[in-house]
């Protein structure tokens, strides 16, 4: 069975504080991927990654960054905590198109509740 | 601007019947969607798929008809049971993307009553 595993399931910062969200799967995914989940709005992809050293901005990258030095383990940051980043973060990995044999769905994380105060 | 919409935010069923969830998508280049099932606290997890040279994928309960003219796609869930009491979201990619980026509709919370 694939295994996404997050550092922490809660999670409570303060403002201005810098915020490390850690991700780790085991199953030699190449895609990984940084969701926040917030009602009425879904699932928002933040940064995605297809490969070692390699990202690409989702459609909220504002605020975050992300790093990206082993296959395994995709870490989210956030430099600067805010108010509004109060929330349900989602990690998820994905076989690269080139090795799927057809199935194409992503894997998800327990996920990690972060309150920022 | 929404490419995946899911217009019902919640929805209830008695156990037994059928549950029918909705997803709607602007992007014709979408042609492989999924369907997630997430429970509170936990990360979602996959439910069945479709591709847009099917009209219909069965996996036991679960069905998933693709209507790629309208756009639509749907989740019937026949018979419904209480533990399928979660929020359900549909996802949507381009299989030319190679990233498989998907993107993700708001969810559709199901309640199930016994």
């Amino acid at each position: 069975d694939v295994k996404v595993t997050q550092s922490s399931r809660y999670l409570v910062k303060r403002t201005g504080e810098k915020v490390f969200l850690e991700c780790v799967q085991d199953m030699d995914h190449e895609n990984m991927f940084w969701y926040r989940q917030d009602p009425g709005l879904g699932l928002r992809l933040i940064y995605f990654s297809y490969d070692v050293k390699m990202k690409e901005k989702g459609d909220i990258p504002e605020g975050y960054s992300v790093s990206r030095e082993k296959k395994e383990r995709f870490s989210l940051i956030l430099e600067s905590a805010s108010t509004n980043q109060t929330s349900m973060y989602l990690c998820a990995s994905s076989l690269s198109v080139l090795r799927t044999s057809g199935r194409m769905e992503q894997f998800f994380g327990p996920g990690t509740r972060l309150t920022v105060l | 601007d929404q490419q995946v919409k899911q217009n019902s935010p919640s929805l209830s069923v008695q156990e037994g019947r059928i549950s029918i969830l909705n997803c709607d998508y602007t992007n014709s280049m979408f042609d492989y969607f999924l369907w997630y099932k997430k429970y509170p606290a936990e990360g979602p997890t996959f439910l069945i798929s479709i591709s847009s040279i099917k009209d219909k994928n069965e996996d036991g309960r679960f069905t998933v008809f693709l209507n790629k003219s309208a756009k639509h796609l749907s989740l019937h869930i026949v018979p419904s049971q209480p533990g399928d009491s979660a929020v359900y979201f549909c996802a949507a990619s381009p299989y030319t993307s190679g990233t498989y980026k998907y993107i993700f509709g708001t969810g559709t919370r199901l309640k199930v009553l016994a």
